[in-house]
């Protein structure tokens, strides 16, 4: 199993909603990362995840809180969110956090604020 | 600190064409580069990838070359096809030293191949 599996593909939700992304892999990668796109730009990096553990937050708002349950899994909770918000949220694996390392990416969620 | 430029698109191209996509970082230390493309409506997939310098990747009839004397690593392709349409994304990894894995992003050039 060479890929990330991204649920929902599409979400819409209000601003006072509460929701989650979700994101899994299954080919023993230990880090685990969490990006942001807007249309007709590149991926901004949000959240790192290396061994379960939180190694890097870009300083992105407390509205959105990730979490890892394990190894396998990364989720991103959604709380009072902006219409600015609005993007598509990729989730990312790599065997770890050194510099040669492949991400592999996953078709992203995309997310609509009302 | 760190960054890459990538040449403005969109690149319109007829099939069959040659492509280069010009690709030039900034970097203190010895970045690994690499080149994703995200087809519409999908994910970004890497395309290649160079460690150090002189490495040439390839993949799928794409090239580039690790030129350090030159900061580049610019794409190459001889003869595009329909489907080569995409955005492609040209990166490097983060040099800190707590290894952090973070990957610093071109701004993304757009090619669109008509038949």
């Amino acid at each position: 199993d060479t890929e990330v599996t991204q649920t929902p593909k599409h979400l819409v939700m209000g601003m006072t909603n509460k929701k989650s992304l979700k994101c899994e892999q299954h080919m023993g990668h230990r880090a685990m990362y969490w990006y942001k796109q807007k249309a007709k730009k590149p991926p901004e990096l949000m959240f790192v995840y290396s061994y379960e553990k939180l190694s890097i937050n870009e300083s992105v708002p407390s509205r959105f809180s990730p979490e890892c349950p394990n190894s396998s899994l990364l989720n991103l909770h959604l709380h009072a969110l902006q219409p600015e918000d609005s993007a598509l949220y990729l989730c990312a694996s790599s065997q770890d956090t050194g510099r040669a390392n492949v991400l592999t990416f996953g078709a992203g969620s995309r997310l609509t604020v009302l | 600190g760190d960054s890459v430029t990538q040449m403005e698109g969109p690149v319109t191209l007829s099939e069959e064409a040659f492509l280069t996509i010009n690709c030039t970082y900034t970097a203190t230390g010895y970045p690994s580069l690499f080149w994703y493309v995200q087809y519409p409506g999908e994910g970004l997939q890497l395309l290649l990838k160079a460690t150090k310098a002189d490495d040439k990747g390839s993949n799928k009839g794409f090239e580039a070359t690790y030129r350090k004397e030159t900061t580049s690593f610019h794409l190459e392709k001889g003869s595009v096809q329909v489907s080569d349409s995409a955005v492609y994304f040209c990166a490097l990894s983060d040099l800190g030293s707590s290894n952090t894995g973070k990957l610093i992003f071109g701004q993304g050039t757009t090619l669109q191949v008509k038949p």
